[in-house]
């Protein structure tokens, strides 16, 4: 089966920048993708790492190190409006593919 | 363009009661379906997936059942709810035949076994 892990909880200040971790265990392992959920609402797909490196979308740049099944988020000039869960989630299997999610990493953005 | 719809919103059931929760996509032709439920402060746990009509792949054991009556129709059922069956239950797709990296996800039913 498939294990990730994240911290359960990032505190940051408005502007600064903060990078949220994703460890994982999974074998047929195809990539990594990182989700944003609000309070009360449904994820919302950010990106997705296939090969090693960074991918650099707007605020949001995702990193992916496959030898070390080590995958991080990081965004910068931090918003209020940030503040929400990001789930990091693995793309994994043999034949079928399927995303395994984390428990989620609750960012609170303060003034 | 696609999308996808998810009702009800929110769904107070007592136990030993049935569920059935549906969800459409629209603007797209064979989609990949899953149905997630999120526990309060939790990850999100697969809990079955279709790659087609008729074709439906459990991940866990438990009460509940799935449904792929359409092509772009997904149902959740259960025949009695338990108390353990509260949660926030998703649906999501994606598109058939490429590497699926990204799920689309309804706006969810956040269901309360009372």
């Amino acid at each position: 089966g498939q294990s990730l892990e994240q911290p359960s909880e990032v505190t940051a200040v408005e502007g600064a920048i903060v990078q949220i971790n994703c460890t994982y265990q999974t074998s047929g392992f195809y990539g990594l993708s990182w989700y944003q959920q609000h309070d009360g609402g449904a994820p919302t797909f950010l990106s997705y790492n296939a090969l090693d490196g960074l991918e650099e979308t707007g605020r949001f740049s995702s990193f992916l190190s496959r030898s070390d099944s080590y995958g991080y988020l990081l965004l910068q000039e931090l918003q209020m409006k940030d503040s929400a869960s990001y789930f990091c989630a693995v793309l994994a299997g043999r034949g079928y593919q399927k995303v395994t999610f984390g428990i989620g990493t609750k960012l609170q953005v303060i003034p | 363009s696609q999308t996808i719809h998810q009702w009800p919103a929110t769904l107070v059931q007592p136990v030993g009661s049935p569920l059935s929760l549906e969800c459409t996509v629209e603007g797209t032709s064979n989609p990949n379906l899953y149905w997630y439920r999120q526990a309060a402060g939790r990850g999100l746990q697969l809990l079955f997936y279709s790659v087609g009509i008729g074709q439906i792949s459990s991940e866990v054991p438990q009460n509940l059942s799935a449904s792929r009556p359409q092509d772009r129709q997904f149902i959740l059922s259960s025949k009695k709810l338990l108390l353990s069956d509260s949660g926030f239950y998703l649906c999501a797709w994606s598109p058939a035949g490429t590497v699926n990296y990204g799920y689309t996800f309804g706006s969810g039913t956040r269901l309360t076994v009372v």
